[in-house]
């Protein structure tokens, strides 16, 4: 068990519809990130939080956004789904306090369909 | 722009075998950091590793070692008389030290192991 909790584990939504996958941190990390794993793209890197604040973008798309609460807890948020959003979604957490144990532990993953 | 490559798509072995992974890396960063992570049938992405670019000593944990060569710009992993357990899919990753995009992961294609009883 890394630690970092996402919900839900499935989800199953149509065409159109929006979803929200959320993360809750390991206990004490600052930094959240967000990956996308699909067959075709392999596992892709979406976007970075760190103590609230975006650092980070990647390959995400207009219509998908996140935030992180002063909980620390994230929400990636998925609307105009399409068929092509189908993908398991990762969320990692790291301290990010920099030194040579600040690694990126990955939570179970959310797994997306779109019918 | 980093890239990361795993030339290997699927490795097939019998249990007792042992098996390297081949991980190749491009970046124009001097100080960067390697990692692999393994993801097994469950699906979930387990830490395995990282190593610090300033840090070419291989390592050995276990049934696993990793070799880093930064003149081949290489990061390979073996494991010594694999198990049925270690079938997987491994992933090699590369992360930049700096700049604005600290930490971001940048991941192979993968490595899909299959070990046989």
């Amino acid at each position: 068990d890394s630690g970092v909790t996402q919900t839900p584990k499935h989800l199953i939504t149509a065409t159109g519809q929006r979803v929200t996958l959320r993360c809750s941190p390991r206990s004490g990390d600052l930094s959240v990130y967000w990956y996308q794993q699909s067959l075709d793209q392999g596992l892709q890197f979406l976007i970075q939080y760190y103590n609230g604040e975006e650092r980070a973008k990647g390959n995400i798309l207009e219509r998908f956004s996140a935030q992180q609460f002063p909980d620390l807890h994230s929400e990636l948020n998925l609307s105009s789904l399409e068929l092509g959003d189908s993908a398991l979604y990762f969320c990692a957490s790291r301290t990010g306090r920099g030194g040579s144990t600040d690694t990126q532990y990955f939570g179970p993953g959310t797994r997306l369909t779109v019918l | 722009a980093q890239k990361v490559t795993q030339a290997q798509t699927e490795i097939s072995v019998v249990e007792k075998e042992d098996v390297t992974l081949d991980c190749v890396y491009e970046t124009r960063d001097t100080t960067y950091y390697l990692f692999w992570y393994k993801q097994p049938p469950s699906g979930e992405l387990v830490f395995l590793i990282r190593r610090n670019s300033f840090d070419e000593q291989n390592e050995i944990s276990g049934r696993y070692s990793w070799n880093f060569q930064k003149s081949t710009s290489s990061f390979n992993f073996t494991i010594t008389a694999s198990q049925v357990v270690d079938s997987a899919v491994y992933f090699c990753a590369l992360s930049e030290a700096g700049g604005t995009s600290y930490g971001k992961l940048t991941f192979g294609q993968g490595t899909i192991l299959t070990v046989h009883p």
